[in-house]
C-alpha cells in the first residue's frame, strides 16, 4: 500500500527556534497533503490543506506566519513552526490523497512529536 | 459545518467480546468515511474505506456500515483482542476531511 514518511519523529527544541517537518509520499503523487495537530487526549485538528505549487488554505485560527507550509513537489510538503513556544508542543501528523486513487483514501504519516522547552 | 461525533468515548471490555463503535455525522454530502486507529504517541492507521455509494465494508474481524440518510457509521469489531486496545476514528470525508472525537478502547485480557 501507498506510504507516507514523516521526518522527525521526534523533536526537542529551545523557545525561540524554528522545526520544520518533512511528509513524502513514497510511492504515489499527491496534489494535496494535510497537516493536523493532536492535543493530548484530544482529536486530531485538521491545521491547513497543503496543494501542491499554490499557497496553503490554513484553518480558522491557525497563524499562517506561525506554520508555514511549503508544498514544492507532488512527493513533498514541509511544515515549518517558526519562533516556537513551548504552547506549541504537541503531535503533528501529515496526510496525503493519492492523486490517481478515485477512493479518496487517506494515507498518513507517523506523526512528528514536538517538545518546545 | 460538518460535526462528527463518536460514542462512546471510552469503552472497556474483556478479551473474546463482540464490540461496537459508533460514529455519527450532521452532513450527509460525504464523499467517503475512514475508520482509522490510533496507537499512543503513533500516527494513524487506516482500517477500513466505505465510499458514499456503499453501505460496508469488512477485513478480517472489523466490518464498518455506513448510513449516510441517517448520518452514521458503525464499526463492528468481532472477538476483540488485547492487541485491539487502541482509539478508534473515524473520518467523514466531503469537501474537507472531518475526525470524530475518538473512542478510547480497553480490551482486558
Amino acid at each position: 500500500g501507498a506510504v507516507v514518511s514523516q521526518h522527525p519523529s521526534r523533536v526537542i527544541c529551545k523557545s525561540g527556534t524554528s522545526v520544520k517537518i518533512e511528509c513524502r509520499s513514497l510511492d504515489f503523487q499527491a496534489t494535496t497533503m494535510f497537516w493536523y495537530r493532536q492535543f493530548p487526549k484530544q482529536s486530531l485538528m485538521l491545521m491547513a490543506t497543503s496543494n501542491e505549487g499554490s499557497k496553503a488554505t490554513y484553518e480558522q485560527g491557525v497563524e499562517k506566519d506561525k506554520f508555514l507550509i511549503n508544498h514544492a513537489s507532488l512527493t513533498l510538503s514541509t511544515l515549518t513552526v517558526t519562533s516556537a513556544h513551548p504552547e506549541d508542543s504537541s503531535f503533528y501528523i501529515c496526510s496525503a490523497r493519492d492523486l490517481v486513487d478515485s477512493n479518496e483514501k487517506l494515507f498518513f504519516g507517523s506523526g512528528t512529536q514536538l517538545s518546545v522547552l | 459545518k460538518q460535526e462528527v461525533t463518536q460514542i462512546p468515548a471510552a469503552l472497556s471490555v474483556p478479551e473474546g467480546e463482540n464490540l461496537v463503535l459508533n460514529c455519527s455525522f450532521t452532513d450527509s454530502a460525504i464523499y467517503n468515511l475512514q475508520w482509522f486507529r490510533q496507537d499512543p504517541g503513533k500516527g494513524l492507521t487506516s482500517l477500513l474505506l466505505i465510499q458514499s455509494s456503499q453501505r460496508e465494508q469488512t477485513s478480517g474481524r472489523l466490518n464498518a456500515s455506513l448510513d449516510k440518510s441517517s448520518g452514521r457509521s458503525t464499526l463492528y469489531i468481532a472477538a476483540s483482542q488485547p492487541g485491539d486496545s487502541a482509539t478508534y476514528l473515524c473520518a467523514v470525508i466531503g469537501n474537507q476531511f472531518y475526525f470524530g472525537t475518538g473512542t478510547s478502547l480497553t480490551v482486558i485480557p
